[in-house]
């Protein structure tokens, strides 16, 4: 248990969809992070919240919209989407800048 | 260019064997991360160093922050060990609260019995 969960592990939709991944974090930390992970490109950061602000926004087009109403939780909410946004979605959190990072299990996400 | 550069991209190594996997990044940083990937995409960080060197069991990880060149090291490897290794670095510019990380396109590390 790596104390970063994430839900769901598995989504597929459609374009035309509005769905939302979660992300919850139990270790005080107060920085969290989504990343995308697509096939056989590197980890990209998304998005950095520190202390409910996001401090770091690394030109994820507007489909893609966060929001972190907490310190513990972290949300990525999802509409029209592209079949090229299929990828594994991390997420993760640090106590303190540039500090160690715990990540979640991921979701793997199609988009058809 | 990616600002974190790995190497080898691929490496199959016999069990018991020494391997060392290299980091190489053009920016300035606050400290470097290594993370293990296994099957699946669960992410486990392994070290975080800013200078020197650290162990932890058959793990250790070197730092040059003049050459910006890092090193992990797996001793005694063990077909357990086999998982994608990532490099990652904490860029220093950043203007302040919590620091993305910039990636490496990982090394996938197989280690057979």
């Amino acid at each position: 248990e790596t104390g970063v969960t994430q839900t769901p592990r598995h989504l597929v939709m459609g374009m035309t969809n509005k769905k939302s991944l979660k992300c919850e974090q139990h270790l005080g930390h107060n920085a969290m992070y989504w990343y995308k992970q697509s096939a056989k490109k590197p980890l990209e950061l998304m998005f950095v919240y520190n202390f409910k602000e996001q401090t770091e926004n690394n030109s994820v087009p507007s489909r893609f919209s966060p929001e972190c109403p907490n310190s513990s939780h972290l949300f990525l909410h999802l509409h029209t989407l592209q079949p090229e946004d299929s990828a594994l979605y991390l997420c993760a959190s640090s106590s303190r800048r540039a500090g160690e990072q715990y990540f979640g299990p991921g979701t793997r996400l199609t988009v058809t | 260019k990616n600002e974190v550069e790995q190497s080898p991209q691929n490496l199959t190594a016999q069990e018991g064997e020494f391997i060392t996997i290299n980091c190489s990044y053009s920016v300035g940083i606050s400290a470097l991360h290594w993370l293990q990937q296994h099957p699946g995409g669960g992410i486990v960080s392994l070290f975080m160093l800013s200078s020197g060197k650290k162990k932890h069991g058959r793990l250790i990880a070197t730092i040059n922050i003049q050459e910006k060149h890092s090193s992990l090291h797996i001793t005694a490897s063990h077909p357990r060990d086999s998982a994608v290794y990532i490099c990652a670095v904490s860029p220093s510019d950043s203007g302040g609260g919590a620091d993305g990380l910039t990636f490496g396109k990982g090394t996938h590390l197989i280690i057979q019995p």
